[in-house]
């Protein structure tokens, strides 16, 4: 079937510090890829995505490759400030799917001034 | 209005009540979804509307719930009978279309079952 695996969380950090949250996924085909973030008492918002294999998407600095060859989307950051604490959740979409999102289990990143 | 909204935002049932919950996608936004996030846990699908249409209801949990899209604009998620079990958020995302482009989520309605 298809699934999404993200690293278990929380993850704390301190400020400035370099951010990786691991996402593997399973899918038949060629799944759109995606991060979406909740920001404490706020809905999930689109953070980026990917649509086809060794596309980068980016947003706010944070970034994901595409790799098929890993099947992994792995979501960096350079230096994380205290404002990017929110939940991070890896999501699919399969190929020619009604275009429901499979998500991960969602990472916590805390970041400590 | 500017984005998804859901309402109410938070309900407390006892077991054994009905419920409904209601969103309002973007106006002009032709799909519609529903999505269960249990504590903790990422989102899961329940259904998907194209207009007015049910095209997928392959996430509903069982035959207590139920959704309804009857003009194509709003729509309204019933769950009979509550449990305990149903305690979650419920999230209803839109999109233009359905591709691949961004689904934009609600702020979601929180429903405890006492």
């Amino acid at each position: 079937g298809n699934s999404v695996t993200q690293m278990e969380g929380p993850v704390t950090l301190s400020e400035e510090a370099f951010l990786t949250i691991n996402c593997t996924y399973t899918a038949t085909g060629y799944p759109s890829l995606f991060w979406y973030v909740q920001y404490p008492g706020e809905g999930l918002q689109l953070l980026l995505k990917a649509t086809k294999a060794d596309d980068k998407g980016s947003n706010k600095g944070f970034e994901a490759t595409y790799r098929k060859e890993t099947t992994s989307f792995h979501l960096e950051k350079g230096s994380v400030q205290v404002s990017d604490s929110a939940v991070y959740f890896c999501a699919l979409k399969r190929s020619g799917n009604t275009g429901k999102l499979i998500f991960g289990q969602g990472t916590t990143l805390q970041v400590k001034p | 209005g500017a984005g998804v909204s859901q309402s109410p935002r938070y309900k407390v049932a006892k077991r054994g009540q009905d419920v409904a919950l209601r969103c309002d996608p973007i106006s002009g936004h032709v799909s519609l979804f529903w999505y269960q996030q249990a504590l903790g846990q990422g989102p899961e699908f329940l259904t998907y509307f194209q207009n007015e249409a049910q095209l997928d209801k392959s996430g509903l949990p069982s035959d207590r719930f139920f959704a309804e899209r009857p003009e194509g604009s709003v729509s309204t998620l019933k769950i009979q009978r509550t449990q305990q079990e149903d305690s979650a958020v419920y999230l209803c995302a839109s999109t233009l279309t359905g591709g691949p482009e961004t689904q934009y989520f609600g702020p979601g309605t929180r429903l405890l079952v006492l």
